[in-house]
């Protein structure tokens, strides 16, 4: 069985621009969780969906915001890009809510200039 | 004080060695507890959950002390391929089971 995969696997982009991460998550499991880690620090928390629905959200900006698709995938997008947001973007999926275990994806690197 | 705790280190450890790691967690309410092994650039795998009675599996054992607000992660007879970041991970009840990562503890294993 796949694990959870997520595209593009790298990226860059400018200052001021939009970005959309994508993710689909372990067959059968029906929520997804966003995270953000910068170098040396473990992730942090962004969202989680579940059927669909947000059913949690961390402590980032409005310039950030994600949707679960029917068929469980998910996308996060982030607006007006900054320098600060250059990271390692991580896509986990779990059974149902958070109070599962999770598994994630390989990660996108997004490198803001 | 920071929710989640964890000394950075790097553990520098020969092979063979018994090394253990803390973290401590701020949140009385926090109920379920999790390590993660990261390797570098590489994306977080789960390597267990902790149980409040301690778990373990083969040469990992994990220990949970709610009285003190802490886990605590032990690696017997540690190989080469042991050498990673282990995080550990808390999440808190009240619906949403939020999880709160530790920045990481580093782990060198060395001939």
């Amino acid at each position: 069985d796949a694990g959870v995969t997520q595209s593009p696997t790298h990226l860059i982009k400018t200052r001021g621009q939009h970005v959309t991460l994508r993710c689909s998550p372990i067959s059968g499991h029906k929520s997804v969780s966003w995270y953000q880690q910068v170098l040396g620090q473990g992730p942090q928390f962004i969202f989680q969906y579940y059927e669909k629905e947000e059913r949690g959200r961390g402590n980032f900006p409005d310039r950030f915001s994600a949707r679960q698709f029917p068929n469980y995938s998910s996308e996060l997008n982030v607006n007006a890009l900054l320098l600060g947001d250059s990271a390692l973007y991580l896509c986990a999926s779990s059974l149902r809510d958070l109070s599962y275990e999770q598994y994630f994806g390989p990660g996108t690197r997004l490198t803001v200039t | 004080r920071k929710e989640v705790e964890q000394d950075p280190g790097p553990f520098n450890v020969p092979e063979g060695a018994t090394v253990a790691f803390n973290c401590t967690y701020s949140n009385s309410a926090s109920q379920s507890f999790f390590w993660y092994r990261q390797d570098c650039r590489k994306e977080p795998k789960l390597l267990m959950s902790v149980y409040s009675s301690g778990n373990e599996d083969g040469r990992f054992t994990a220990q949970l002390n709610r009285a003190s607000q802490y886990i605590s992660l032990l690696i017997r007879d540690s190989k080469l391929s042991d050498s990673a970041t282990y995080l550990c991970v808390v999440k808190k009840s009240g619906g949403s089971y939020i999880p709160t990562f530790g920045r990481g503890t580093s782990l060198i294993v060395h001939p």
